[in-house]
């Protein structure tokens, strides 16, 4: 089992371009979800998908966008980077959203 | 909206002494409560989780928390901590509202040999 994958690893993108960030998981988790965090303001939920076609807006959703066309993949996409989206995204996976949260290893975005 | 509020930012403790992070929640009905750890360069990993039950939950590494309803807290709790639990620790909450599970902003402990 490979877990919960994110790529890529790192990125920087200039202000105004466009990305999306990759969350595959082969557990078969219904849920999946994608935080960002930062110093001093912990993990913030951007969104978060409780089975394939099903999507919902967490604390911080504006200017990222998501879907769920499958169990397995939960794609980020960032619409126009800006500075302030700067910061280590992770993603999740859990059977529901009472059980533990496996995370991926997280990805670092600069916008520059 | 409910809110998770860790009042203890940085905690400075000697290997030996007892342990005692704050998380208090702002949400009225059924929750489901959990304390993850973050060591360093490392992802996040469950350390308990708190549903229903005995409100004194055990967890990995002699870790435990207690679920005081009236006080909306769930604090953690180590009576002796090593070096190794240096680390960053998050409370989080999930509601019988909806499926979202929100973190607090986290407590970086630095255990000093």
């Amino acid at each position: 089992n490979a877990g919960v994958t994110q790529t890529p690893k790192f990125q920087v993108l200039k202000t105004g371009q466009s990305m999306t960030l990759q969350c595959a998981q082969d557990m078969n988790h219904e849920y999946m979800s994608w935080y960002r965090q930062d110093p001093g303001m912990g993990l913030r939920l951007i969104h978060y998908s409780v089975g394939a076609g099903i999507t919902d807006q967490g604390e911080v959703p504006n200017g990222y966008n998501v879907s769920r066309s499958t169990t397995e993949d939960f794609p980020l996409r960032l619409l126009s980077a800006a500075p302030s989206q700067t910061s280590v995204y992770f993603c999740a996976s859990s059977y529901s959203i009472t059980e533990k949260l496996f995370f991926g290893s997280g990805t670092q975005l600069s916008v520059l | 909206a409910q809110s998770v509020s860790q009042h203890n930012h940085h905690v400075i403790l000697s290997e030996a002494a007892s342990l005692e992070l704050g998380c208090n929640y702002s949400y009225g009905g059924t929750v489901n409560l959990f304390w993850y750890v973050q060591y360093p360069g490392q992802h996040l990993q469950l350390l308990l989780k708190y549903f229903s039950g005995d409100p004194l939950v055990k967890g990995i590494k002699g870790f435990e928390a207690e679920f005081i309803k009236s006080k909306f807290s769930f604090n953690l709790r180590k009576p002796s901590v090593q070096w190794s639990d240096t680390a960053e620790y998050f409370c989080a909450v999930n509601t019988d509202s909806g499926y979202a599970l929100n973190f607090g902003k986290g407590t970086s402990l630095l255990v000093t040999p």
